[in-house]
């Protein structure tokens, strides 16, 4: 059975730093692009990044450019997201997900498994 | 910003058939790339409804049906059943973006 949990969610100031992880199961890990998929409360999913199959390719919606990083480990089959300068508006539920293809910006792609998220809250 | 735009909500009564539209682009869903939709139950992540326009994964019941047409995208539910409530979520990919968008989401009542 595919599986994904994410970890690493919490409470964090303003301008602080958090990283989450995405643990992979029941696929072969590098053969998948991965996602991070976001939602804050009562609002709807917003994509956030996505990496490919290899790691040697990575992607990120305007909002979270230049704070935000994605990664992968094939040695313990884990997803990251390692979130830098946190604003009140990062606030959010965060979903990994498998994408489809491999590439990470596969026009075709769409998420299936999904993870059962992780909460970020962003607050002084 | 979401560049696929949904009805906020519809509803119907247990075994009517509602329709969801999801409103595109030409960069968009105008530009041939695939919708999937997404069912969301109250509480949990979202599950993989629809994938490329037309298809549903194992396990997922015929009531459900996907179309695409133009820079717009449609599901279908049939035989509306009370564990249908849920929010509902169009997906895609947008080449003047360069990046994936969810649509803003449909909250399905049963009455």
């Amino acid at each position: 059975e595919v599986q994904l949990v994410e970890s690493g969610g919490g409470l964090v100031q303003p301008g602080g730093s958090l990283r989450l992880s995405c643990a992979a199961s029941g696929f072969t890990f590098s053969s998948h692009a991965l996602t991070w998929v976001r939602q804050a409360p009562g609002k709807g999913l917003e994509w956030v990044s996505s990496i490919s199959g290899s790691g040697g390719t990575s992607y990120y919606a305007d909002s979270v450019k230049g704070r935000f990083t994605i990664s992968r480990d094939k040695s313990k089959n884990t997803l990251f997201l390692q979130m830098n300068s946190l604003r009140a508006e990062d606030t959010a539920a965060y979903y990994c997900a498998r994408a489809s293809g491999i590439a990470g910006a596969g026009a075709l792609d769409w998420f299936d498994p999904w993870g059962q998220g992780t909460l970020v809250a962003v607050s002084s | 910003q979401s560049v696929l735009t949904q009805p906020p909500s519809v509803s119907g009564a247990p075994g009517q058939r509602v329709t969801i539209s999801c409103t595109g682009s030409s960069s968009n869903i105008g530009a041939g790339h695939d919708v999937h939709w997404y069912q969301q139950l109250p509480g949990t992540a979202p599950k993989l409804l629809i994938y490329a326009n037309t298809n549903r994964p194992s396990g997922v019941p015929d009531r459900f049906s996907g179309s695409k047409s133009g820079t717009s995208a449609s599901l279908a539910i049939s035989g509306l059943q009370a564990e249908d409530e849920a929010d509902y979520y169009c997906q895609s990919y947008d080449s003047s973006l360069t990046g994936y968008f969810f649509g803003t989401g449909t909250k399905v009542t049963v009455l």
